[in-house]
């Protein structure tokens, strides 16, 4: 299957400072990313659309100050956390979908925490 | 209001036994039914999809059973291996129209 890499796989930061994670897509050309959140033993949340060259569409209920998606091109997303606090701790997942055929990778995640 | 609701919640089957995990959906624009398997601490990985124009999909010991009439899917692990334990996830999307929605997921256990 088509590969998804991002980047830190964790990372720890200190409360108030801001946190950048990258999404590639290795081998195929990505219009649409997402990124999504998932608490322990629970399902993806989804946080956020990005389609390249445009803004990102935030769910209900996601603040899209704190929350930075940028989608530079077609094969990077970056998601940044900005003036994380400890609630912001969770693991963080990004996904590109692939158009022909349609299917949708996943990254590896990065575990973020925030002390 | 949950779009797929995924069932059951955890399941234990012994080695060489069948997992079977279900979903049922209720858009019917939806045309992609992917299953997804995620180990702890890792990214969900897609393990198979289907389309609604076939009943069934197979690949090596996992198969997808469509019943479009029933607005129903599942996930069939034949001889199931204690490496098979992980957390399986189903999903439905409109191919041209972005997102998918999740199940909340299944933890499958395979005893030796």
């Amino acid at each position: 299957g088509a590969v998804v890499s991002q980047h830190p796989s964790w990372v720890i930061c200190k409360s108030g400072t801001s946190v950048k994670i990258e999404c590639r897509s290795l081998d195929f050309q990505a219009t649409t990313m997402f990124w999504y959140r998932q608490f322990p033993k629970q399902s993806l949340m989804l946080m956020a659309t990005s389609n390249e060259g445009s803004k990102a569409t935030y769910e209900q209920g996601v603040e899209k100050d704190k929350f930075l998606i940028n989608h530079a091109s077609l094969t990077l997303s970056t998601l940044t956390v900005t003036s994380a606090h400890p609630e912001d701790s969770s693991f963080y997942i990004c996904s590109a979908k692939r158009d022909i055929p349609y299917e949708q990778y996943f990254g590896p995640g990065t575990r973020l925490t925030v002390t | 209001q949950q779009q797929v609701k995924q069932s059951p919640q955890s399941l234990i089957v012994q080695k060489g036994g069948i997992s079977i995990i279900n979903c049922a959906y209720e858009n019917t624009a939806f045309d992609y039914f992917p299953w997804y398997q995620q180990f702890p601490g890792k990214g969900p990985a897609l393990l198979i999809a289907i389309r609604p124009d076939v009943s069934e999909k197979k690949e090596g010991r996992f198969t997808i059973s469509f019943n479009k009439s029933a607005k129903q899917f599942s996930l069939h692990i034949m001889d199931s291996q204690p490496g098979d334990s992980a957390t399986y996830f189903c999903a439905a999307s409109k191919t041209n129209a972005g997102k998918s929605t999740f199940g909340d997921g299944t933890t499958l256990t395979v005893k030796p």
